[in-house]
């Protein structure tokens, strides 16, 4: 079956770490996001990418960073940057230009600070 | 990109239809409406998209009124499955960013 994959689903992070947040598709899809939800609140961008070797911020990149050297990969590094990062953060990939049609998001990781 | 308003929370009953009302006033000619629904602890999941009029799945239908200023989700005879956060999204074409608000929660009650 087609779909994305995030990993791991709860990650501990200590105060000082960076942590990585995998996510890989099979979707063959060109373009894939990260975003970030609190508690009762909306999801907000991190960054994109709509192509391999290409990415751009999205509203909150700082304390982030991102690579995409293959189609099927968007990992999401959280560095100690990051000053509040526990949150739900949620990958997800689409067609070029899909005009919000078809998104498909992974089911997400809960970073937790400890 | 336009900025939407819908309800905050709903509550519904079993076997009621649910109509969600979505205000996006500066919307612009090339926007489209989409609805995303999510559950607790996972992400969001695409419903339904229109430009205008009405659009109809086995979900949900879509209402969108000729100045398009407003959209309404209508979910037709819900069960406890629904309760889940809607989102309503403007999107236009070559826009990468979806911007999701707050969205609105339904719950639905036996």
């Amino acid at each position: 079956d087609g779909g994305i994959t995030q990993s791991p689903k709860y990650l501990f992070r200590k105060e000082g770490q960076n942590v990585t947040l995998s996510c890989e598709q099979n979707l063959n899809h060109d373009a894939m996001y990260w975003y970030r939800q609190d508690p009762g609140q909306g999801l907000r961008l991190i960054y994109y990418s709509q192509i391999v070797n290409d990415f751009q911020k999205g509203d909150i990149a700082e304390g982030y960073s991102v690579s995409r050297e293959k189609k099927e990969s968007f990992p999401l590094t959280v560095t100690s940057a990051q000053k509040n990062p526990t949150a739900f953060y949620l990958c997800a990939s689409s067609i070029s230009d899909s005009l919000g049609y078809g998104y498909t998001f992974g089911s997400g990781t809960r970073l937790t600070v400890v | 990109l336009a900025k939407t308003t819908q309800p905050i929370s709903m509550d519904s009953y079993e076997g009621q239809e649910v109509n969600i009302t979505c205000s996006h006033n500066n919307i612009a000619t090339n926007d489209y409406i989409t609805w995303y629904q999510q559950f607790p602890s996972q992400g969001p999941r695409f419903i339904i998209q229109g430009y205008k009029t009405k659009v109809t799945n086995e979900v949900a239908s879509l209402f969108i009124p000729a100045d398009r200023k407003s959209s309404t989700l209508s979910l037709p005879r819900v069960s406890l499955s629904d309760t889940a956060v809607y989102y309503c999204l403007v999107s236009i074409s070559g826009d990468y960013k979806l911007s999701f608000g707050a969205g609105t929660t339904v719950t639905v009650r036996a």
